[in-house]
C-alpha cells in the first residue's frame, strides 16, 4: 500500500515570488509519481509525471519538480508564480506493477493562493 | 477528441434516493477509474473497472454503491439510498492501456452530489 503526505494545506505567495509545494510518499514498491491541478469546480489536470530517467521533471505551465529516492520526496517548484496559478495541486502516486491496476494514491492537497 | 466527459455535473437528491452518475472515457480508452472527493480532502480511489469486468473495487464502499462500465455506453455509479455523507465529488478518469510508460490518467470534471 502507499501513501501520499503533503505537508502544506495553504500556502500564499505573491505574485512573481516563487513557490514550493511538498509531497512525500510512503511505499513498499516502485511508484509513479504526479503532480495535478484542480482549479475550482473544475476537474484535474496533469502537470507532470515522474515515471523514470532524470529526476529533474519539467511539466506544463513553468512547473517542475525532482523526484528525490532516498528522501521518498517530489516537491514541486515554480520560479514566479502569477494570479493564475491560484489552484489546488495534488500530489499522486501509483503502484508500478501491472497488477495494481495504476489506481493513483493522492495526497490531502494543497491550496495555492497567489497574491498581487 | 473529446475529453472525459461526467453527467450530469451537478445532482441533488433528498436522503433514500438513488443516485446514477454516468463517465464516458476518452476515444480508445478502455480503462476506467472512480475516485471521490470529499469537502476539504483528497481524491480517493474506489473503482477500476475495463469494458464488461471490475477489476478492483477496493475502494468502494461495502454496501449501497455499485458500478459497471457495459461493452456498449457509459461507466455507471450507481449509489443507492444516499446518505447526506455521500455528498462529495465524483470523478472519472480513463486510460488507454494498463502497462507501461503510458499510463496517463485523463480526469473528468467531476459530478457533484448534494444530498439533502
Amino acid at each position: 500500500a502507499q501513501s501520499v503526505t503533503q505537508l502544506d494545506s495553504q500556502v500564499p505567495v505573491f505574485e512573481e515570488a516563487p513557490v514550493e509545494l511538498r509531497c512525500n510518499y510512503s511505499s513498499s514498491v516502485s511508484v509513479y509519481l504526479f503532480w495535478y491541478v484542480q482549479y475550482p469546480n473544475q476537474g484535474l489536470q496533469l502537470l507532470l509525471k515522474y515515471l523514470s530517467g532524470s529526476t529533474l521533471v519539467k511539466g506544463i505551465n513553468g512547473f517542475e519538480a525532482e523526484f528525490n529516492k532516498s528522501q521518498t520526496s517530489f516537491h514541486l517548484r515554480k520560479p514566479s508564480v502569477h494570479i493564475s496559478d491560484t489552484a489546488e495541486y495534488f500530489c499522486a502516486v501509483s503502484d508500478l506493477r501491472v497488477a495494481a491496476g495504476n489506481k493513483l494514491t493522492f495526497g490531502g492537497g494543497t491550496r495555492v493562493l497567489v497574491k498581487p | 477528441n473529446a475529453g472525459v466527459m461526467q453527467n450530469p455535473r451537478h445532482l441533488v437528491r433528498r436522503r433514500g434516493q438513488e443516485a446514477r452518475l454516468r463517465c464516458s472515457p476518452m476515444k480508445g480508452h478502455s480503462h476506467v477509474y472512480w475516485y471521490r472527493q470529499l469537502p476539504e480532502e483528497g481524491l480517493k480511489f474506489m473503482v477500476y473497472l475495463q469494458k464488461e469486468n471490475i477489476i478492483d473495487e477496493s475502494g468502494m464502499p461495502k454496501e449501497r454503491f455499485s458500478a459497471e462500465f457495459p461493452k456498449e455506453g457509459p461507466s455507471i455509479l450507481r449509489i443507492q439510498q444516499v446518505v447526506r455523507g455521500d455528498s462529495a465529488a465524483y470523478f472519472c478518469a480513463s486510460s488507454p492501456r494498463l502497462a507501461g510508460v503510458d499510463n496517463e490518467q485523463f480526469f473528468g470534471p467531476g459530478t457533484r452530489l448534494t444530498v439533502l
